[in-house]
């Protein structure tokens, strides 16, 4: 099974300014993905990271606000920007080695902005 | 479209009572996965279970079994003598197999938190 670490655990951060998630993989994997966990609520599913190319965003999120990279079969990030409280959330990235595979989760950013 | 959905928003048993989560999903692939995963309060995400769409023999894991039925779409999970440590959230998610569209995401409920009283 696949080991996510990610980075940071935790921030607290001001409004209007950018934070980056980055995730890394303990081995190569063919797909990555950016859920949002809002408290006391499911997974929603941001974007699929797409190596090498952009990523494939799900109905509500954009790019602008969203930015993904995935430059290799390890490693990902994940850009909030142009924070407003209502981005506080869990962000969890996730990865699984190929369709017929369970996919595994980081512990999860704890993002809070005030 | 895909679709999953767990009725049961909070169940409440107390120690050592049988509990069963429901999960009903919608797909027009005939091939899929199911899955179930624990969220404890400490909030990882725990992995239980794989299931594919041709493989409807219910499984057991200690005190946990899955009931997998493709002819109500259903995939259901029971907690056998439910121990306060069973407390979490538990969360059923599909994903379809490949396709043009499809780009091996999981699709999750609403998630059912349980209560397990001692």
């Amino acid at each position: 099974s696949a080991v996510i670490s990610q980075k940071p655990s935790r921030d607290i951060c001001q409004r209007g300014t950018s934070l980056t998630i980055q995730c890394q993989v303990d081995s190569q994997v063919t797909m990555m993905f950016w859920y949002r966990q809002q408290p006391g609520q499911s997974l929603t599913l941001i974007a699929t990271a797409n190596q090498g190319s952009e990523a494939t965003y799900e109905s509500g999120f954009v790019i602008d606000k969203f930015p993904i990279s995935r430059p290799n079969l390890t490693f990902s990030t994940l850009t909030v920007s142009n924070m407003s409280p209502e981005d506080s959330s869990i962000y969890l990235c996730s990865a699984r080695e190929g369709f017929r595979t369970e996919a595994f989760f980081g512990q999860g950013t704890r993002l809070t902005v005030v | 479209a895909q679709k999953v959905t767990q009725a049961q928003t909070e169940i409440s048993v107390v120690e050592k009572e049988d509990v069963t989560l429901d999960c009903v999903y919608e797909t027009r692939d005939t091939t899929y996965y199911l899955f179930w995963y624990k969220q404890p309060p400490s909030g990882e995400l725990v992995f239980l279970i794989r299931r594919n769409s041709f493989d409807e023999q219910n499984e057991i894991s200690g005190r946990y079994s899955w009931n997998f039925q493709k002819s109500t779409s259903s995939f259901n999970f029971t907690i056998t003598a439910s121990q306060v440590v069973d407390s979490a959230v538990y969360f059923c998610a599909l994903s379809a197999t490949r396709s043009s569209s499809n780009t091996g995401k999981l699709i999750f409920g609403q998630g059912t938190t349980l209560q397990v009283k001692p």
